[in-house]
């Protein structure tokens, strides 16, 4: 079964409006990190936002807020204010405490683009 | 701020060649860990490193090795290359008591 779900393939946005990507993901693991990454069309995987699984408020870093909703397993992405800069593959991801697992589980990406 | 540096960019081999693939964590991190991102695909986790031992294995193959080095340093060593291995590699670092991985720019890894 896939540990991280992001349901959203691609996704065109007006300019200024405000974006929420999906992510659900699933792990037995009671502490967990759940984390967001942009990757532009040059390649690089740029670090977003972090929620820890026992944080008990909302993550927000400038324009981006994770929406956490542990009971549903749900860590969806808030962009407000959309920018053309923000047109890029973002990945959801999660790192189990469990078994000593070290590495990232990534979601396939959503890949957004937005309008002027 | 530091960021993680990797080298080269760019590489071009050939099949059955082999290549070295280095990454500098940032300054005081501790845990070097290396992914593989296809094209078109999501990134996979291959081996991590803390305090210069195999922290942790994902699907390396066979094929390549890494070690972390004093300086904490680390080289993915990978050799008879395929075709299937062209992809993005990329070297992430932390510090081991905390989850957030912070990436570099990634090689790119082309084989002819």
């Amino acid at each position: 079964a896939q540990k991280i779900t992001q349901t959203q393939p691609g996704m065109f946005v007006q300019e200024k409006e405000a974006v929420t990507l999906d992510c659900t993901y699933d792990t037995s693991d009671q502490s967990y990190g759940l984390f967001w990454y942009k990757q532009p069309s040059s390649g690089e995987m740029i670090f977003l936002i972090y929620q820890g699984s026992y944080d008990e408020q909302n993550a927000t870093e400038g324009r981006y807020s994770l929406n956490f909703q542990k009971a549903r397993k749900s860590a969806n992405l808030v962009i407000s204010a959309s920018q053309l800069g923000d047109s890029a593959m973002y990945f959801c991801a999660m790192k189990e405490s469990g078994g000593g697992a070290d590495g990232l589980t990534f979601g396939k990406g959503t890949h957004l683009i937005i309008q002027p | 701020a530091a960021g993680v540096i990797q080298s080269p960019r760019h590489l071009i081999k050939e099949k059955r060649e082999t290549a070295t693939l280095k990454c500098y964590p940032i300054p005081r991190h501790d845990t070097v860990y290396w992914y593989q991102q296809g094209p078109g695909q999501d990134p996979q986790f291959l081996i991590s490193f803390y305090e210069k031992m195999q922290s942790d294995k994902g699907s390396i193959p066979d094929r390549f090795s890494a070690q972390q080095f004093s300086d904490y340093h680390s080289e993915l060593n990978m050799s008879s290359l395929e075709l299937g291995d062209s992809a993005l590699y990329f070297c992430a670092s932390s510090l081991k008591r905390r989850y957030e991985q912070y990436f570099g720019p990634g090689t790119r890894l082309t084989v002819t």
